[in-house]
Order: C-alpha cells, then structure tokens, then sequence
C-alpha cells in the first residue's frame, strides 16, 4: 500500500525542470509532499484534497488525479536548494486508515 | 514559536535492551505521529495519536508502544530491542487530526541496537 514513486533519482542542472510521480494502488483521499535534506527531518512542502488543488511554492507546485490514483510534484527552473529527497504521502481517507509515505525519490541539482 | 522536539537525538542501546523515545509537539498541535526511517525501508508508519488516544497503528510487532498525555507529548517504547530496529525515529505533529493538516517534522533519535 506504500505508493510507488518515479523516478527513483534524477540529476539535474540549475535551472533546469523535473517532474517526480506518485502512484498509489489505493483510492486517495489527499496527497502530501515532504522534502528531506541529507541528515535533515522532511519539510512539509504541500498538500493536495481530493476535488481540489493547492498550490505550495512559486516555482513547485503539483497536481492529484484522484481517477488514476496519481499526484506529480513540478519542480521548474531548479536551485541548489531543491536538492533532497522527496517523498510523497497518502492516506485513504481523512482520519482512518494509515498515512502511507511513498517510495522517495532523491533530486540533485548541480552547477 | 518552538518547533517539534524530541530527545534524545541519540542513543545506543543492547540487543534485548527496552528504550523510550520522547516528543514534544508545536504548542497547541494535538496530532502526533510517529515513524521509522531506514534506508532499505524508508519511511514507515507507527503511530497516531491525538487526545491521547491511538487513532492508528502501523504494521509493527507488539514491542513497539507508544502513548500520549494530557499535554499532547508522546512517547515511544520499543521493548526487547533488535539489531534490526537501528533507525531514525521521527515525530510528527499536526494541528489536527486528518490530513488536511500538514505534518511538522522532528528531527528525530539516532537509535542505535548493538
């Protein structure tokens, strides 16, 4: 039930866009993402709610298909700072069920 | 405005040893969660608590435990320790319960079983 997420790494350079994916095999109730810096706890970044979409940052923002159980984070015109993991994470419902993190997907960006 | 702490950062304890883990949440932040980071496994769920009731529980044998207080503190414990529980443990709170709420991290207790 853990969701799956794509690409398990990527390697970018400044300025440069990425997409990182988040599949789940369960209905979603709403969508989490988190980023983690090496040795670092994982920063809240944003949440999606089912019917709706919100934005977290000026340049990161994502998307939730509740049908294809889905959500992708855009990242566009990377920074240094971008580099990290980033996870996503879900939940069946709003206060049943477990809250499931994804997969990871770890993002460097370099000069 | 004081962030989610948890103490100790770092422990190292002994195969068959008990341990238990503290969190204090964001002040007025009654949700606590709580996970076991490793690399193979990532990420996984042991917890929830808010009102000092368990609201969810993780797949993790009886040995891990955990409660909350009046205060909204947490703690863990984790009984008979194993090699194989050496992770980061990270404490989670939330304003609320539900995830409409996200989630601020801990930085979480280095555990080590040797």
């Amino acid at each position: 039930q853990q969701p799956v997420q794509s690409p398990q790494a990527v390697i970018l350079r400044e300025g440069e866009d990425a997409v990182i994916n988040c599949s789940s095999s369960k209905a979603l109730y709403s969508v989490h993402w988190y980023r983690q810096k090496h040795g670092e706890a994982p920063v809240f970044l944003m949440i999606l709610l089912k019917g709706g979409e919100q934005k977290g940052h000026d340049k990161i923002s994502a998307s939730f298909n509740e049908k294809k159980q889905q959500s992708s984070l855009y990242l566009t015109a990377s920074q240094l700072s971008y580099s990290g993991t980033y996870f996503c994470g879900t939940r069946g419902s709003n206060t049943g069920n477990q809250f499931y993190f994804g997969t990871g997907t770890s993002l460097t960006v370099i000069p | 405005k004081a962030g989610v702490t948890q103490t100790p950062r770092y422990l190292i304890k002994t195969r068959g040893q008990q341990v238990t883990l503290s969190c204090s949440p964001i002040s007025g932040h009654r949700s606590v969660s709580w996970y076991q980071q490793t690399p193979g496994q990532g990420l996984q769920f042991l917890f929830e608590y808010f009102s000092e009731t368990q609201r969810n529980k993780g797949n993790f044998p009886g040995r891990f435990s955990g409660r909350q207080f009046s205060n909204s503190r947490s703690e863990m414990n984790v009984s008979t320790l194993e090699l194989g529980d050496s992770a980061l443990y990270l404490c989670a709170s939330s304003a609320r319960q539900g995830t409409n709420y996200g989630y601020t991290f801990g930085s979480g207790t280095r555990l080590t079983v040797v």
